[in-house]
């Protein structure tokens, strides 16, 4: 049963324009979101995350969206830039599981020159 | 500062044999949580460590155990190695035991042949 649902495997968009990536989850504990990068041959990187208390948070060109009420996630890149090239992965958490982290299976984003 | 280190890169090992992975966190996170990674998949949640006594277990069976030390290390140990565990093993830290994003080390490419 997947609690943490990336449904699009790979993502192309022209450098310069915005990327979109999109999660569902179906767990309503879960109040707390993260999203990671990973480049191959290296771990996770930690982008963003969001708690369930509020809908949106920014960091420079990355900005998360959550709506509880569609479970729905999602993170916006702008500009897409080529370093941005990466598998982008999902996780979410809940406290009455002491916060660990379930993921989805990813999404690979390819930024096109 | 050095982020999550862990050793050794690369393993192979046999079907039936003995494992040890091991994790250094960042400097002043107490809180160590291992993952399995196979190819095409998200991370899946093996264990969480914090103050050196286990505070999550995922859906793993026996043979996989763990355990961290005074200055905030960790091991994880796989028994009786299967074909099936050969994957990327995962380490992250964390500051708190709950809440916080997680950081990962490079992994440990394990291959059971």
């Amino acid at each position: 049963d997947q609690q943490v649902k990336q449904n699009s495997p790979s993502l192309s968009v022209q450098e310069g324009r915005i990327s979109i990536l999109n999660c569902d989850y179906t767990n309503s504990m879960f109040d707390y979101f993260l999203w990671y990068k990973k480049y191959p041959a290296e771990g996770p990187t930690f982008l963003i995350s969001i708690s369930s208390i509020k809908d949106k948070n920014e960091d420079g060109r990355f900005t998360v969206f959550l709506n509880k009420s569609a479970k729905h996630l999602s993170l916006h890149i702008v500009p897409s830039q080529p370093g941005d090239s990466a598998v982008y992965f999902c996780a979410a958490s809940a406290m009455d599981s002491n916060y660990q982290l379930i993921w989805g299976a990813g999404t690979k984003l390819i930024i096109k020159p | 500062d050095a982020g999550v280190t862990q050793s050794p890169t690369h393993l192979i090992k046999t079907r039936g044999q003995q494992v040890t992975l091991r994790c250094s966190p960042i400097s002043g996170h107490k809180s160590v949580s291992w993952y399995q990674q196979v190819l095409g998949q998200g991370p899946q949640f093996i264990f969480q460590y914090y103050e050196k006594e286990e505070r999550g277990r995922g859906n793993f069976p026996d043979r996989f155990s763990a355990r961290q030390f005074p200055n905030y290390s960790s091991e994880l140990n796989v028994n009786a190695l299967l074909l099936g565990d050969s994957a990327l093993y995962l380490c992250a830290s964390s500051l708190v035991l709950a809440g916080g994003a997680q950081y990962f080390g490079p992994g440990t490419r394990l291959t059971v042949l």
